[in-house]
């Protein structure tokens, strides 16, 4: 069984430029989680989401920060446009029920310049 | 508001050595309590859960971790390291189930 993936792994833009990150959940998981690591901190939640609706948005840093998850299947994150702070890895996760365990894909390392 | 503590942003062991890797939190309310390991390229991958059942909780790879309410403490450990121990380690909190609030993570070394 696949488990999650990410893509691209690594992305480097310059500031004000536009990037949109991807998640593949694992086949059949309604919940979806993206999560970020700014280099030296914490790995910090950004926004869950059950199916396509988003359950909590809560740690999402502004508004240049979109996420989407049409159909309940894959989920994308916009950073638009793109500033020296958002340079961190950004991790995507998925589980089956909001209790189970989540896995994680293998992150993005994005590199604002 | 909860927050997670790991005590030391590198360790270093010699393989067959303790593992002994820091995690407190800050609570007024009992949490679930994890560890995940995140070897290189990979994604974060859970070693073990905390959800009240029992204090000493067994892992994956002979990792285990004691819940201590008194000391707000949930240390892991492993009796003798391997070389496939080197990876980066978090300890993360949980108060409604799906929300992780992560630590800063400890990166192990094992030395040959």
């Amino acid at each position: 069984e696949a488990g999650v993936t990410q893509f691209p792994s690594h992305s480097v833009i310059e500031k004000g430029q536009t990037v949109t990150l991807r998640c593949d959940p694992i086949s059949g998981h309604d919940n979806l989680y993206w999560y970020r690591r700014v280099m030296g901190k914490e790995i910090k939640f950004l926004l869950h989401f059950v199916k396509e609706s988003k359950q909590d948005e809560s740690g999402m840093p502004n508004n240049r920060f979109l996420a989407e998850r049409t159909g309940g299947t894959y989920s994308t994150l916009k950073v638009q446009p793109a500033e020296l702070e958002d340079s961190g890895v950004y991790f995507c996760a998925s589980s089956q029920d909001v209790r189970g365990e989540q896995f994680f894909g293998p992150g993005t390392r994005l590199t604002v310049l | 508001a909860q927050s997670v503590t790991q005590l030391g942003s590198h360790v270093s062991v010699s393989e067959g050595a303790l593992v002994l890797l820091r995690c407190n939190y800050s609570s007024s309310v009992p949490p679930y309590l994890f560890w995940y390991v995140q070897y290189p390229n990979q994604g974060l991958q859970l070693l073990l859960k905390y959800t009240s059942a029992a204090t000493l909780v067994k892992g994956i790879n002979g990792f285990e971790a004691e819940f201590k309410k008194s000391e707000t403490s949930f240390h892991l450990t492993k009796p003798s390291a391997h070389m496939s121990d080197a990876a980066e380690y978090f300890c993360a909190v949980s108060f409604n189930d799906y929300k992780l609030s992560f630590g800063a993570g400890t990166t192990v070394t094992v030395r040959a």
